[in-house]
């Protein structure tokens, strides 16, 4: 059970250049998130899944896409990279909400992207 | 707005000394989630604990303790006798029905715990 795996850890993208953070979870969770960390600051939610399928956005969404083809991975694509998504991206998940009792969100390690 | 305030940014402490990291929030439902989560240098992000609003027990796990008071809406965290693993950054996090459950994180407080 390797709960909340991410990659790449590092990765340096040039202007313009795209690419896609990858996680997955083996907890057969329901929800799951990505969220951003720039330096000094809290986590902000990009985008989130309730499910396969279904995606949602968060706070800040604007730059980046996702896809919820399976239940375990959540893919994070990033298109035309510019230097402000130089950040730590983490990605979450919890099995699910029960009603009025949700679950808690565990975290991936995190990719450390800087783009130049 | 800001829904969790963590109005700590560093808080410096020699080994052995207790420190209290204090966490205020916002909401407007009845019931709600609190949660803390370390993020010590290696950078992942490591789940401490839940309290729901409620259950105002304070709650105690080893060195840490968590103070909850609903009346001045504030979560705060204290360690006791710190280590110098202690050394982190913590964050505090709401759950809140009307954000469908989403967290809501605080900006951290930095904990360096010097031997």
């Amino acid at each position: 059970n390797a709960g909340v795996t991410q990659t790449p850890k590092f990765r340096i993208l040039k202007i313009g250049q795209s690419m896609t953070l990858q996680c997955a979870q083996d907890m057969n969770h329901n929800y799951m998130y990505w969220y951003r960390q720039d330096p000094g600051m809290g986590l902000k939610l990009i985008y989130y899944s309730v499910g396969a399928g279904i995606t949602d956005k968060g706070e800040v969404p604007n730059g980046y896409n996702v896809s919820r083809s399976t239940t375990e991975d959540f893919p994070l694509r990033l298109e035309l990279a510019a230097p402000s998504q130089t950040s730590v991206y983490f990605c979450a998940s919890k099995l699910s909400d029960r009603v009025n009792s949700p679950d808690t969100q565990y975290f991936g390690p995190g990719t450390r992207l800087t783009v130049l | 707005a800001q829904k969790v305030t963590q109005a700590q940014t560093e808080i410096s402490v020699v080994e052995k000394e207790d420190v209290t990291l204090d966490c205020v929030y916002e909401t407007r439902d009845t019931t709600y989630y609190l949660f803390w989560y370390k993020q010590p240098p290696s950078g992942e992000l490591v789940f401490l604990i839940r309290r729901n609003s409620f259950d105002e027990q304070n709650e105690i796990s080893g060195r840490y303790s968590w103070n909850f008071q609903k009346s001045t809406s504030s979560f705060n965290f204290t360690i006791t006798a710190s280590q110098v693993v202690d050394s982190a950054v913590y964050f505090c996090a709401l759950s809140e029905p009307l954000s469908d459950y989403k967290l809501s994180f605080g900006a951290g407080t930095t904990v360096t715990v010097r031997a």
